[in-house]
């Protein structure tokens, strides 16, 4: 069965330093692009960042610069270090999968909160 | 990257059919056959509705069909159920980052 578990997520001040973390099972993560996806309180669905199986990796124009994504191949688990924090970055982040079929999300993670305050 | 364009509600009573469009550019969902639908309940993670313009998901009711013709795609959902009452959201793969979404649309049944 395909789980995405996220972690990490916290109250941080602006400017802080955050790691956000995906663990996965079911599957193995090196071999199938992960995405990051964030949702901002009462906000609509934003795509952040993807890591393709090759390794390269893509983000959004909102955090290109202070976020990187990244994986583990022997926890099998996908990371999101978020530096420079906005109060624009509070959001549930979610982990998601992208298809080895197609470019969609076929799972999703529960979501982790991440609140960008002072 | 702009958010594709989406209605932001669309209502219908039990039994009718809806249809929540999805408006892009050639650069996204008028360049490419990667367009999907994601259905969130309140506190809930998204769930694929629709794949690849127009292909459901093992599990998804066939209630729920896709469409696309030029730079706007579409979600119909037919004999609206009041589960049906959700967020709605578009997405496509697009040439200048990876992916994108659509504003959302809140369907409420009346």
């Amino acid at each position: 069965e395909v789980r995405l578990v996220e972690s990490g997520g916290n109250l941080i001040q602006p400017g802080g330093s955050l790691r956000l973390s995906c663990a996965a099972s079911g599957f193995i993560v090196s071999n199938i692009n992960m995405n990051w996806v964030r949702q901002a309180p009462g906000k609509g669905l934003e795509w952040v960042s993807v890591m393709y199986t090759g390794g390269y990796t893509y983000y959004a124009d909102s955090v290109k610069g202070r976020f990187t994504i990244s994986r583990d191949n022997s926890k099998n688990t996908v990371y999101l270090q978020m530096n420079g924090l906005r109060a624009e970055d509070t959001a549930v982040y979610y982990c998601a999968r992208e298809s080895l079929d197609s470019s969609y999300f076929d799972y999703w993670g529960q979501g982790t909160l991440v609140i960008v305050s002072s | 990257q702009s958010a594709l364009t989406q209605p932001a509600s669309v209502s219908g009573s039990p039994g009718q059919s809806i249809t929540i469009s999805c408006t892009g550019t050639s650069s996204d969902v008028g360049g490419y056959n990667y367009v999907s639908w994601y259905q969130q309940h309140p506190g809930k993670a998204p769930k694929p509705l629709i794949y690849d313009v127009s292909n459901r998901p093992s599990g998804v009711s066939d209630r729920f069909s896709g469409s696309k013709s030029g730079n706007t795609a579409s979600l119909t959902i037919s004999g609206l159920q009041a589960e049906d009452e959700a967020d709605y959201y578009c997405s496509s793969y697009t040439s200048t980052t990876a992916f994108v979404f659509g504003t959302g649309t809140k369907v409420t049944v009346l």
